[in-house]
C-alpha cells in the first residue's frame, strides 16, 4: 500500500483566511489529484497533476489553486476562504494498473470556515 | 449522463450476518469497475477490481460481482464483523481519456451492531 499523508487532519478557520491543505506521499508516484466530498455525497475531482510542474483542473469547479514542484508534495491553496468551502478535501496518488490507475487516498482533511 | 447508483443508501445489520450491497452504472465505454471502503473520517480503501472481462474477484470476507451486460455490480460481505461499519463505494472507469475518468457512487452506509 502507499503511504499519502495529508495536513492537517481537521481546520476551522474564519472566512477571509488563506490556507494551505498538505499532501505528501512517499511511493514516488507520478499521478495525484485532490477530490472533494460532502457527508453522503459522491467524491469530485478538482485537481489532477500528471508530474512535476503539470497540473489541471477536474471536473469540479473550484477556487482553490494547486503546486507541483516536487514529485512527493501537492498541496491545495484557498486564497480566501469562504463558509461555502467547508467540505472534506481527499488527495491521492497512483500507479498503473493494467490499462488504468490503481488509486490510493490519504486520510483527508475537513475543512470548516466560519 | 454517466452515472453510479448504489442501493440501499443505508444497512443496518446484526454481526455476524452476511449483507449484499447493490450498484448500477451506466457509464460507457466502460474499463473498470471498484469498491472501496471509507471509515468515518477516512480516506477510501481499496477492497476489489475488476475489468469487464472478471465476473466475481474476493478479498476475504468480501465479494463483488460484475455483470458488464446488465451494468450491475453486487459487494457481498460474508460474516459481517464491528469492523465493517463504513461507507462503501462504487466507482466505475471509462476508457475515454488517458487518465481513465472514475465515476463515483454515493455509497452505502453500512451499520453493524453487535
Amino acid at each position: 500500500e502507499a503511504d499519502i499523508y495529508q495536513t492537517p487532519r481537521y481546520l476551522v478557520i474564519g472566512t477571509g483566511k488563506k490556507i494551505t491543505l498538505e499532501c505528501s506521499q512517499t511511493m514516488g508516484h507520478d499521478k495525484m489529484y485532490w477530490y472533494q466530498q460532502d457527508p453522503g455525497m459522491e467524491l469530485h475531482l478538482i485537481h489532477y497533476s500528471y508530474g512535476v510542474n503539470s497540473t489541471e483542473k477536474g471536473d469540479l469547479s473550484s477556487e482553490s489553486t494547486v503546486s507541483r514542484i516536487r514529485t512527493e508534495h501537492f498541496p491545495l491553496t484557498l486564497e480566501s476562504a469562504r463558509p461555502s468551502h467547508t467540505s472534506q478535501y481527499l488527495c491521492a496518488s497512483s500507479i498503473p494498473w493494467k490499462t488504468n490507475e490503481k488509486l490510493f487516498f490519504g486520510s483527508g482533511t475537513q475543512l470548516s470556515v466560519l | 449522463k454517466n452515472q453510479v447508483e448504489q442501493s440501499p443508501q443505508s444497512l443496518i445489520i446484526l454481526e455476524g450476518k452476511n449483507c449484499t450491497l447493490q450498484c448500477n452504472y451506466t457509464v460507457s465505454p466502460f474499463s473498470n469497475l471498484r469498491w472501496y471502503k471509507q471509515d468515518t473520517g477516512r480516506g477510501p480503501v481499496s477492497l476489489t477490481i475488476m475489468t469487464f472481462s472478471e465476473n466475481t474477484k474476493s478479498n476475504g470476507r468480501y465479494t463483488a460481482t460484475l455483470d458488464a451486460d446488465t451494468k450491475q455490480s453486487s459487494l457481498h460481505i460474508t460474516a459481517s464483523q464491528l469492523s465493517d461499519s463504513a461507507s462503501y463505494i462504487c466507482v466505475v472507469s471509462d476508457r475515454g481519456s488517458t487518465l481513465g475518468r472514475l465515476y463515483f457512487g454515493r455509497g452505502t452506509q453500512l451499520t453493524v451492531w453487535p
